[in-house]
């Protein structure tokens, strides 16, 4: 069965610390992997996304990196601010199929 | 701005009613997607479509149905609400089936009571 799994399930942090999230996918065949920020009572919005020839992309703050080979995958933020207060939602995509994780509920607190 | 919308932020329904949720994208996507999200659970796949008039059950179809009359606007039916559908609806669009670089509407907040 596909799986998504991220951790920490939850992080606080300070304003101006930076911080990285998991996601360990078992999707196979793989096509992609997706970061979404999801701000609370919103609708989910893409940060970036990864074919498996690709080891990393940035998004301003936000760079993710993949490893293709252990199935794993991380977004690091820089700087955190107020803003960046969310919900972090991998998803890993393959044979027509995407596959969401529970996310990362980031709190930045001043 | 590429726009998703659906029709309400929040729905309070009774259960036993029936129940549409609207969704009309603005970017001529095939495909349409309507999700639940629920706490510990993730984003399910509840249908999707490919084109007008063609849908696909997701991971979750039961209680739900979906009408796609025309390429812009995707609506999700319950049929026969109860309590347990109440959740966070999410619709999205996309370019491949696989809702690859789907754009999500704002969800929709029903509660059944």
């Amino acid at each position: 069965k596909n799986q998504v799994e991220q951790s920490p399930q939850s992080l606080i942090i300070l304003e101006g610390k930076n911080c990285t999230l998991q996601c360990n996918y078992t999707v196979s065949p793989f096509s992609n992997l997706r970061w979404y920020k999801q701000d609370t009572g919103r609708g989910p919005v893409s940060l970036t996304i990864m074919t498996f020839s690709e080891n990393t992309k940035s998004n301003g703050r936000y760079t993710a990196t993949l490893d293709a080979d252990t199935k794993q995958s991380s977004l690091h933020i820089t700087a955190s601010q107020l803003s960046d207060s969310a919900s972090y939602i991998c998803v890993s995509s393959g044979a027509g199929k995407s596959t969401f994780g529970d996310g990362t509920t980031l709190t930045v607190k001043p | 701005d590429v726009k998703v919308t659906q029709s309400s932020r929040y729905l309070v329904k009774r259960t036993g009613e029936k129940v549409f949720l609207e969704c009309v994208q603005d970017m001529d996507h095939e495909n349409m997607f309507w999700y639940r999200q629920d706490p510990g659970l993730g984003l399910r796949l509840i249908y999707f479509s490919y084109d007008v008039k063609m849908k696909e059950k997701g991971d979750i179809p039961e209680g739900y149905s979906v009408s796609r009359e025309k390429k812009e606007r995707f609506s999700l039916i319950l049929e026969s609400a109860s309590t347990n559908q109440t959740s966070m609806y999410l619709c999205a669009s996309g370019k491949t089936v696989a809702a690859t670089e789907a754009f999500f509407g704002q969800g929709t907040r029903l509660t059944v009571v």
